[in-house]
């Protein structure tokens, strides 16, 4: 059984066009991520949410909205891509009050927009 | 300045060597420290935590200087399977429950 898994792992889309990406946890964990990942590969922290509450919201276009229907599920919707929106958009999820709350990561979402 | 720093490489080394990476983290309340492997167009996956007292995991030693805020990984007898990005993490403690920071990565080649 996969721990994290988010869908779709490829999405190629237009400009101007909405999509989401969803992502789901079977660890029990409490808290759940979103990170981009661009093409010079740093990992950047999007949003969190712990207990399907939002936690971290870092800088990033109002055009991105995650949704947390329950604390198992993290999904992320964007709105009228750019071509700048173009990366790896990972899930993850952590355990944040056990000792060491390590991440665990999906397979990652790999978006270009054309 | 960035939370966690990594020397980029990239890491060059023959089969059997050994290597050392470093890391240094800015918030000295930080709470727990991990390394991370991620092969190429893969997810990060958890290598090892860091603990205090330095710990050991076959080939791979992970090392925690908090007084200097520093974070070791040393990889003994190099394999060609090791060949990948290398991440420190730290998780900071405090209102962000537990945001974690992640290094830019360093680039490790093990080669034939």
């Amino acid at each position: 059984d996969t721990a994290v898994s988010q869908t779709p792992k490829y999405l190629v889309t237009q400009m101007g066009n909405d999509k989401s990406i969803k992502c789901e946890q079977n660890l029990g964990h409490d808290t759940m991520y979103w990170y981009k990942q661009d093409s010079k590969k740093f990992l950047k922290i999007m949003f969190s949410y712990n207990n399907k509450e939002l936690i971290i919201n870092e800088t990033v276009p109002n055009r991105f909205s995650p949704k947390s229907p329950d604390k198992a599920h993290l999904n992320l919707h964007i709105n009228s891509l750019e071509l700048g929106d173009s990366a790896v958009y990972f899930c993850a999820s952590s355990q944040v009050r056990a000792l060491g709350g390590e991440a665990f990561f999906g397979q990652g979402t790999r978006l270009t927009v054309v | 300045r960035k939370e966690v720093e990594q020397d980029p490489g990239p890491f060059n080394v023959p089969e059997g060597a050994t290597v050392a990476f470093n890391c240094t983290y800015s918030n000295s309340a930080s709470q727990s420290f991990f390394w991370y492997r991620q092969d190429c167009r893969k997810e990060p996956k958890l290598l090892m935590s860091v603990y205090s007292s330095g710990n050991e995991d076959g080939r791979f030693t992970a090392q925690l200087n908090r007084a200097s805020q520093y974070i070791s990984l040393l990889i003994r007898d190099s394999k060609l399977s090791d060949s990948a990005t290398y991440l420190c993490v730290v998780r900071d403690r405090g209102s962000t429950l537990g945001r974690l920071y992640f290094g830019r990565g360093t680039q490790l080649t093990v080669w034939p």
